[in-house]
């Protein structure tokens, strides 16, 4: 079965800050790793993603992802924090050859930039 | 990037009336569309899965004549909550892959707030 762990519910960072949001995986096989951001009161957009390659993934907005094998792990960060970066995201796994199934997404850590 | 366009974005509606929800992706084809639900401050709920040209695939505990899903082309999936009540206010989000291209993310509606009064 195929699972994802964000264990913090709430991250705070000071704008300009570096920041890391963690996500840990379960998953049969190669896995297909993912990064959503939702805003209150809207659908989720995609940040980034790692199918293979390269484990160092960088996304939209300055978001980067490492993908560690050992650790089963896909922690987003950021260098610098802005306040607009104050969101919901989701970390979400795919098995890679678990074809056209749904994202197996994580329960979500709100992120609070501030000021 | 590919787009799903999900309609409408609130709704609210009286207890016992059905409400439909339409969910399109507007520069792909998407044979399989996946319906979540979400409530406050929670992680999206699997629902069912929306397969073209057959029936859909629901998730343990969800109630398939409540939710009535309907996928008659690659590009439009339905999804009708029938006699309404208010435990059914949500927000509900619908998400499709491009099947044409490989290993590509999902992508999401922007969701529909349903407020049953």
């Amino acid at each position: 079965a195929q699972s994802v762990a964000q264990p913090e519910d709430q991250v705070n960072v000071a704008e300009g800050n570096p920041l890391t949001v963690k996500c840990t995986y379960s998953v049969s096989g190669n896995p297909y790793l993912f990064w959503y951001v939702q805003y209150p009161n809207r659908g989720l957009q995609f940040l980034l993603k790692y199918i293979t390659g390269d484990n160092l993934v960088k996304g939209s907005y300055g978001f980067e992802a490492e993908f560690n094998k050992s650790q089963t792990s896909f922690h987003l960060k950021k260098p610098s924090a802005l306040v607009s970066d104050s969101a919901l995201y989701f970390c979400a796994v795919r098995g890679a050859n678990s074809g056209n199934t749904p994202l197996v997404f994580g329960k979500g850590t709100r992120l609070s930039v501030i000021a | 990037g590919a787009v799903v366009s999900q309609h409408p974005s609130r709704v609210i509606c009286k207890s016992g009336t059905s409400v439909k929800i339409e969910c399109r992706s507007l520069d792909f084809q998407a044979t399989t569309m996946f319906w979540y639900r979400q409530f406050p401050k929670q992680s999206l709920m699997l629902m069912a899965t929306s397969n073209e040209g057959s029936k859909a695939t629901y998730e343990q505990g969800v109630e398939k004549d409540k939710f009535l899903i309907n996928h008659a082309s690659l590009t439009l999936s339905t999804l009708t909550v029938t006699s309404a009540h208010p435990e059914d206010s949500s927000f509900y989000i619908c998400s499709a892959r491009d099947l044409n291209r490989v290993n590509t993310e999902a992508f999401f509606g922007q969701g529909t707030r349903l407020t049953v009064v």
